[in-house]
């Protein structure tokens, strides 16, 4: 199985809202991705988490409040965004070893911001 | 610092014949590449990698690039469009891996693939 799941397909939140976007993949990848993606444009690292741990963050602003709770687990949680933060939202996943690992990438959360 | 570009944001194929897509890299150390496919409304896919070895990557829906250091570029090639392959294709590179795991992966601007019947 080389899937990576992500709930749920389409989001609409007011900039008042909490919302959290989900991933899961269960093909035993320890590194795990946030991207974002606006239309016409290439996807853009968010965060990165191995093994559990935060490794990387592309200075994303606190509004944006990843999570790996376990192995197979990714959320972001969301709170007081803006319109502009509307975008197609990837979840990708890959082993820890070496840069040419094949990374994996979920179809996305489609996020609209009003 | 490691980039990638993609020429040409639009390239339009009939179908059966030849598809090409440019990439350019910049790297001050041998570089990964990579080529992914994606749909309208879905998530990328990978179409091919050149890590190291023959130069010559072949990858899914009989697609294949080269690799040729001599010109920085890794241009990917079907020798008949289909018109499934319709969708943007991005080149990407890789660097080195963070010390904390995991990395980054560097995409292009992305090319958008017109397939005519």
């Amino acid at each position: 199985d080389t899937e990576v799941t992500q709930t749920p397909k389409h989001l609409v939140m007011g900039m008042t809202n909490k919302k959290s976007l989900k991933c899961e993949q269960h093909m035993g990848h320890r590194a795990m991705y946030w991207y974002k993606q606006k239309a016409k444009k290439p996807p853009e690292l968010m965060f990165v988490y191995s093994y559990e741990k935060l490794s990387i963050n592309e200075s994303v602003p606190s509004r944006f409040s990843p999570e790996c709770p376990n192995s197979s687990l990714l959320n972001l949680h969301l709170h007081a965004l803006q319109p502009e933060d509307s975008a197609l939202y990837l979840c990708a996943s890959s082993q820890v070893g070496a840069s040419t690992d094949t990374q994996y990438f979920g179809p996305g959360t489609r996020l609209t911001v009003l | 610092a490691q980039s990638v570009t993609q020429l040409g944001s639009h390239v339009s194929v009939s179908e059966g014949a030849l598809v090409l897509l440019r990439c350019n890299y910049s790297s001050s150390v041998p570089p990964y590449l990579f080529w992914y496919v994606q749909y309208p409304n879905q998530g990328l896919q990978l179409l091919l990698k050149y890590t190291t070895g023959a130069t010559l990557v072949k990858g899914i829906n009989g697609f294949e690039a080269e690799f040729k250091k001599s010109e920085t570029s890794f241009h990917l090639t079907k020798p008949s469009a289909h018109m499934s392959d319709a969708a943007e294709y991005f080149c990407a590179v890789r660097p080195l891996l963070y010390e904390s795991g995991g990395f980054k992966t560097i995409f292009g601007a992305g090319t958008r693939l017109f397939v005519k019947a």
